[in-house]
């Protein structure tokens, strides 16, 4: 159980295009998910956390302009990278826990690359 | 300055050892969790600690979090090749943070 996915895993793109990410919870409702981004060989930086049916919470220096964040629904968040550009590029990974659990589970992560 | 602080940041050795890594904060946590996370994957949640001085035993691994909630450290005991990874500890403060990580590398 608790299984993440994402879509697509890896994705290139040419600078000032925009990039939509996927994050979808398969066999549980996720009333939270979080989306993290990973520069090589350095840990998750939290991005923003996203509720359900509200808007996404940014942390300090994330561009909630660039990075828009949509959690319409209890299985699935969003992620679009807007005008992305070379500096964007890194992996993104999701994540999603249920309603009173401190535990989060992870997808298995994008990679974006843009050229 | 990290939340979280895991050491060491690297360490390589020979399959058979034993090894332990520390994670450590001056801040107390409702609850911290190990990861262990692979090139291109997202981490694989691993345990969960919650109350101070708690051990968890998984297999080889043994977890122990401070009694104070501030601290954690993860043996490893007869590391094996697939050991091989990086871990992550995650302290829950309200919000979940991550230490740096780190990345053990077991030769065969």
């Amino acid at each position: 159980g608790a299984v993440v996915s994402q879509h697509p895993s890896r994705v290139i793109c040419k600078s000032g295009t925009s990039v939509k990410i996927e994050c979808r919870s398969l066999d549980f409702q996720a009333t939270t998910m979080f989306w993290y981004r990973q520069f090589p060989k350095q840990s998750l930086m939290l991005m923003a956390t996203s509720n359900e049916g509200s808007k996404a919470t940014y942390e300090q220096g994330v561009e909630k302009d660039k990075f828009l964040i949509n959690h319409a629904s209890l299985t699935l968040s969003t992620l679009t990278v807007t005008s992305a550009h070379p500096e964007d590029s890194s992996f993104y990974i999701c994540s999603a826990s249920v309603s009173g659990g401190n535990e989060q589970f992870f997808g298995p992560g994008t990679r974006l690359t843009v050229l | 300055t990290q939340l979280l602080e895991q050491s060491p940041q690297f360490l390589s050795i020979q399959e058979g050892e034993n090894l332990t890594v520390y994670c450590n904060s001056s801040s107390v946590f409702s609850s911290l969790q190990w990861y262990r996370q692979e090139p291109g994957e997202g981490p694989v949640l691993l345990v969960t600690v919650v109350t101070g001085g708690e051990v968890k035993k998984l297999k080889r691994l043994t977890f122990q979090f401070g009694d104070a909630r501030k601290d954690s450290s993860l043996h490893i005991t007869a590391a094996q090749p697939g050991d091989t990874g990086l871990y992550l500890c995650a302290g829950d403060n309200n919000d979940m943070r991550f230490g740096a990580g780190t990345r053990l590398t077991v030769k065969p």
